[in-house]
């Protein structure tokens, strides 16, 4: 099985900040990574598909990047709303996986 | 708009069996894949089973290979899960989720709010 590995666990970061959170996988993936949303007592939320492609209807400020094993999520402003818990997950192959997830909280 | 309603969780004795069902409206439901994916009590997300949009293919975790059983009606826009020999690991939510694209490789798309399955004696 394919692990994914999310870093950092937790953050905490002020409206404005710039966030990055970034997914290994144990082995190459090729972009077949997606990034989710989750917040409390919700489903996820799906926010970028193959590595880097941005779901409908998600601002423009998540950004997705990385290739093979590294890849990053990046909010380049954070807004209040986008506290929660944030997920990677590959595409790749079966069993499909998840990252531990990173949650973020705004200060 | 999507939408998935989930139902069928409720408290179950541990061995014992629940059936999960996922209806489906604001899409073609027969042409993308289904997922289901769970999460523990304050755990993280964990895949659970795939089917394709035909039902010809399907996909388990080996956690509960040969336990659960994912199926789809088509006709009824309705997915299920059905789940055996339940343990009390197997407590969490359950969501339903479309695949975002054709084949499984565009993430998911989790539009319902989820059902919640306890085992426990």
């Amino acid at each position: 099985d394919i692990q994914m590995t999310q870093s950092p666990s937790s953050v905490s970061a002020s409206v404005g900040d710039r966030v990055t959170i970034t997914c290994r996988a144990s082995q190459g993936i090729g972009s077949w990574l997606a990034w989710y949303q989750q917040k409390p007592g919700k489903a996820p939320k799906l926010l970028i598909y193959a590595a880097f492609s941005l779901q409908s209807g998600v601002p423009s400020r998540f950004n997705g990047s990385g290739s093979g094993t590294d890849f990053t999520l990046t909010i380049s402003s954070l807004q209040r709303e986008d506290f929660g818990t944030y997920y990677c997950q590959q595409a790749n192959s079966f069993p499909i996986t998840f990252g531990q997830g990173t949650r973020l909280d705004i200060k | 708009e999507v939408q998935l309603l989930e139902s069928g969780g409720g408290l179950v004795e541990p061995g014992g069996s629940l059936r999960l069902s996922c209806e489906g409206s604001g899409f073609t439901f027969r042409s993308y894949g289904m997922t289901w994916v769970r999460q523990a009590p304050g755990k993280g997300l964990q895949w659970v089973s795939v089917i394709s949009g035909s039902g010809g293919s399907t996909y388990y975790a080996d956690s509960v290979k040969g336990r659960f059983n994912i199926s789809r009606d088509n006709s009824k826009n309705t997915l299920f899960l059905q789940m055996d020999s339940l343990r009390v690991e197997d407590t969490a939510i359950y969501y339903c989720a479309k695949s975002a694209g054709r084949g499984y490789v565009y993430g998911w798309e989790f539009r319902g709010q989820g059902t919640q399955v306890t085992v426990s004696s």
